[in-house]
């Protein structure tokens, strides 16, 4: 059964590293996602991706996010600075459409953890 | 604007108990509703999804849920509870608009004891 796959599953950085945090969608998949959970708190929503380009984003995604898929096939969020409160448990979701009614197919995550 | 809001943030049953996980939600426009599962170190797993058809949504492991436009609630049940069936489970709101994303609730840990 096809899947999301994300890696590293956990990855340590220090305050003030780039980190970069990878995905692989579905392959026939059009729109892709990411998402954070801190740690105790709600799963957020951090940006919308299509067509190679963000389609909306949260608040949350400000200057030190960017996202990228360099190619056909990876999808990846870079955090350029980290802050502690960056630690999260960051997940990718993708969609073969738009629409609201379609599910998302989420990864397993990837636990950062920044020291 | 969407939200969701998960009443108890931890439940527990006995195995063979009925599961009732709650959820409301708030939006200004007809919503799409879900029920995602967590299992420990796994990703999110579509559970199932209120799209405007029946009221009454039946999804995999036995789960269903009942949407219910006067109480703006979307609760998840299970008339017996399996040990397998513990986990974390989001709630989430979506709406019929370009590029929306999935507004989910804080998440339930439902415990399930012998």
């Amino acid at each position: 059964e096809p899947e999301v796959t994300q890696t590293p599953s956990h990855q340590v950085t220090q305050m003030g590293q780039e980190v970069i945090l990878r995905c692989v969608p579905i392959s026939n998949h059009l729109y892709f996602y990411w998402y954070r959970q801190i740690l105790g708190q709600k799963v957020e929503f951090l940006v919308s991706f299509y067509n190679n380009e963000i389609s909306e984003k949260s608040e949350i995604f400000d200057d030190q996010f960017s996202v990228e898929r360099p190619d056909g096939s990876n999808f990846t969020l870079k955090i350029r600075s980290t802050k502690l409160e960056d630690s999260a448990m960051y997940f990718c979701a993708s969609k073969i459409v738009q629409g609201g009614n379609t599910e998302a197919f989420f990864g397993q995550g990837t636990r950062l953890t920044v020291v | 604007a969407q939200s969701v809001t998960q009443l108890g943030s931890h439940v527990s049953v006995s195995e063979g108990a009925l599961v009732l996980l709650r959820c409301n939600y708030s939006s200004s426009v007809p919503p799409y509703l879900f029920w995602y599962v967590q299992y420990p170190n796994q990703g999110l797993q579509l559970l199932l999804k209120y799209t405007s058809a029946a009221t009454l949504v039946k999804g995999i492991n036995g789960f269903e849920a009942e949407f219910k436009k006067s109480e703006t609630s979307f609760h998840l049940t299970k008339p017996s509870a399996h040990m397998s069936d513990a986990a974390e489970y989001f709630c989430a709101v979506s709406v019929n608009q370009a590029g929306t994303a999935l507004i989910f609730g804080k998440g339930t840990t439902l415990s399930v004891s012998s």
